[in-house]
């Protein structure tokens, strides 16, 4: 039982590149959550989803996108990479609202130049 | 809408005293409390919290919490720091589906 993983954990992008976080989960939970962390500034929800098939906008959800095509992942996309999305990101899962505990992943440190 | 506030950026402890890292929480209707212990380089692990019922809480690594709806706090507690105790902590607030986090606090344990 991994619980929640994250690929890749680190990676360095020029601006305007693209890429995609996959965070992946166990547990058969229905919830499932993208954060950033920013000195600071705790943790901040990007998007999250309440199904498969399912996602829906966050505090933060500007220049990203996600999708949740089955149940256990959960990916996060960056079109166009840019400075101010340097980050951690770190994906959660959780059951039955609102009194499950969420489980978070390792989390993934992007540097965007 | 929901909010948490960890008035301490930084708390300082010596090995083996009592320690309280702060939360006071803004809540509509009823108040679904947790908190968080983040090592360097790590993701956020669960410690504890509060749904309904007893007002004293207890976690992993003998950590507990009181809920004061009066005050409308849900402070982190340990009788007896350690060392390792030493990391970023953060409380947070159900909102409909997620969780909204406080800022963090960086307790420092000394020997």
């Amino acid at each position: 039982n991994a619980g929640v993983t994250q690929t890749p954990k680190f990676r360095v992008l020029k601006t305007g590149q693209s890429m995609t976080l996959l965070c992946a989960q166990d547990m058969n939970h229905e919830y499932m959550y993208w954060y950033r962390q920013d000195p600071g500034m705790g943790l901040r929800l990007i998007h999250y989803s309440v199904g498969e098939g399912t996602t829906a906008k966050g505090e933060v959800p500007d220049g990203y996108n996600v999708s949740r095509l089955k149940k256990q992942n959960f990916l996060l996309g960056l079109e166009s990479a840019a400075p101010s999305q340097t980050s951690v990101y770190f994906c959660a899962s959780s059951g039955d609202i609102p009194t499950d505990t969420q489980y978070f992943g390792p989390g993934t440190r992007l540097t965007v130049l | 809408a929901q909010s948490v506030a960890q008035p301490e950026d930084q708390v300082n402890v010596a090995e083996g005293n009592p320690l309280t890292v702060k939360c006071t929480y803004s809540v509509s209707g009823n108040p679904y409390l947790f908190w968080y212990v983040q090592y360097p380089n790590r993701g956020l692990q669960f410690l504890l919290k509060y749904i309904t019922g007893d007002n004293l809480v207890k976690g992993s690594y003998g950590f507990e919490a009181e809920f004061n709806k009066s005050q409308t706090s849900f402070h982190l507690k340990k009788p007896s720091a350690l060392v390792s105790d030493s990391a970023l902590y953060f409380c947070a607030v159900r909102e409909v589906t997620a969780l909204i986090f406080g800022k963090g606090t960086t307790l420092s344990v000394s020997s």
